[in-house]
């Protein structure tokens, strides 16, 4: 089945060592989305590429890297992780040529930052 | 700015049908989604809206009024798995989604 995939699915961390997220997709799809949740709240788009294009929202923290080698994986790098990072990371991908451009989700990296 | 808002919670019981609401304001609009989540998992696409009306399927329909700025989520025949959060997205000029914080659905027996 294609699908999104997202490793690894809970994450520990020490506060300030970086980590690396990474998705990757079997849909073929060219836009790639980084979302950070935190409980009870909406996503929040940090990154997105569409194809090789990258776009970083504004608000996104100089903490936060991304990089997109190719068009079926994805990585998150954050640099010096804070207790404030602690959230789930979802990764999503959706094809601009679709009937809904409707986003698939990956089942999310839950991180923990001790 | 951009805005999104849904109820925060809404209780409703097995069996039964439950409507919940979500208004909007964004910088244009190429349609609404609804989004189910279960805790600690990934949101999974329920319906999409982009033109006035309703669209069902199955269990649960969508309605949208774009000159109100309206949608809603009818969901019946309430069963216990139907627990979980709620979002409501609207994609915006850009294409990217604008979510809600989401309804979290309690469903007693």
């Amino acid at each position: 089945d294609a699908m999104v995939i997202q490793n690894p699915r809970y994450q520990v961390t020490q506060f300030g060592k970086p980590v690396t997220l990474s998705c990757s997709q079997t849909l073929n799809h060219n836009v790639m989305y980084w979302y950070q949740q935190k409980s009870s709240q909406a996503p929040k788009l940090l990154f997105h590429y569409y194809d090789k294009d990258f776009n970083n929202e504004a608000d996104t923290p100089d903490n936060f890297q991304s990089r997109r080698p190719n068009t079926s994986f994805c990585f998150l790098d954050i640099r010096s992780p804070g207790l404030g990072d602690a959230a789930m990371y979802l990764c999503a991908t959706s094809s601009r040529t679709g009937a809904y451009n409707e986003q698939f989700f990956g089942p999310g990296t839950r991180l923990t930052v001790l | 700015g951009q805005n999104i808002d849904q109820p925060t919670e809404m209780t409703a019981t097995e069996g039964a049908i439950v409507q919940i609401n979500c208004t909007y304001q964004t910088s244009g609009f190429n349609g609404l989604f609804w989004y189910q989540q279960h805790a600690g998992e990934a949101p999974t696409f329920l319906s999409y809206n982009v033109l006035d009306g309703l669209e069902e399927k199955g269990r649960f329909s969508s309605f949208l009024s774009r000159s109100k700025g309206y949608s809603y989520l009818l969901l019946k025949e309430l069963q216990m798995k139907d627990s979980a959060s709620y979002l409501c997205a609207v994609m915006d000029s850009n294409y990217q989604l604008i979510w809600g914080a989401g309804t979290k659905l309690i469903i007693k027996p």
